[in-house]
């Protein structure tokens, strides 16, 4: 069984450009949320997916944007990047049921330094 | 709206030392509670878990977590600590229901020194 992995794992742009950064989600998982971490700070909710469906949102502009594949691996796209987007993206995955509640199990992140 | 406040930013201790990181939380509906380790370059990885049932929750390798619903707190112990253990230690929180929504903390650098 492998865990999430994200691809790449650093990454340089420059101010206005655009990004893509992805996810493999955990074998059996059909959930993936995406979190940013900015230097020195706990990670905060960007969004989740659920069976291709953004399933819930936290407070980021619609330029940062995502996808869910089949396969149930996802992309997060950033459109005219800012030096403030420059952080730890983390990706985790998870199952889906009725309890509740679902472990995220995290990936080990995608570093981006916007310059 | 739910928060969650880690009081202590850095905490440094010695070896074999007692540790306790602090974590409150606010929210007017009920929550599950949780404490993940991040060491250095690496992605988050939960240490421990509080859904339901016995107050006191306990991880494998010796940390110990308390729920406390009248003060909500949910601090994270160990009576001896060893280097291994120096890391980047963040409470969290998701709402009854609502089962993707991580909210952290800021974080607690956890620092060992020998």
């Amino acid at each position: 069984e492998t865990g999430v992995t994200q691809s790449p794992t650093h990454l340089i742009k420059t101010r206005g450009q655009q990004v893509t950064l992805r996810c493999s989600s955990q074998s059996g998982h059909n959930t993936v949320s995406w979190y940013q971490q900015a230097l020195g700070q706990g990670p905060q909710f960007i969004f989740q997916y659920y069976r291709e469906e953004e399933n819930g949102r936290g407070n980021f502009p619609p330029r940062f944007s995502g996808l869910q594949f089949p396969n149930y691996s996802s992309e997060l796209n950033v459109n005219a990047l800012e030096l403030d987007d420059s952080a730890l993206y983390l990706c985790a995955s998870s199952g889906h049921g009725l309890a509740g509640y679902n472990e995220q199990f995290f990936g080990p992140g995608t570093r981006l330094t916007v310059l | 709206a739910q928060s969650v406040t880690q009081l202590d930013s850095q905490v440094p201790v010695f070896e074999e030392a007692p540790v306790e990181l602090r974590c409150n939380y606010s929210s007017s509906v009920s929550v599950y509670l949780f404490w993940y380790v991040q060491y250095p370059n690496q992605g988050l990885q939960l240490l421990l878990k509080y859904l339901s049932g016995s107050t006191l929750v306990e991880s494998i390798n010796g940390f110990e977590a308390e729920f406390n619903k009248s003060q909500t707190s949910f601090h994270l112990r160990k009576p001896s600590v060893h280097i291994s253990d120096t890391a980047e230690y963040f409470c969290a929180v998701i709402r009854y229901n609502q089962g993707g929504k991580l909210i952290f903390g800021q974080g607690t650098e956890l620092s060992v020194k020998p």
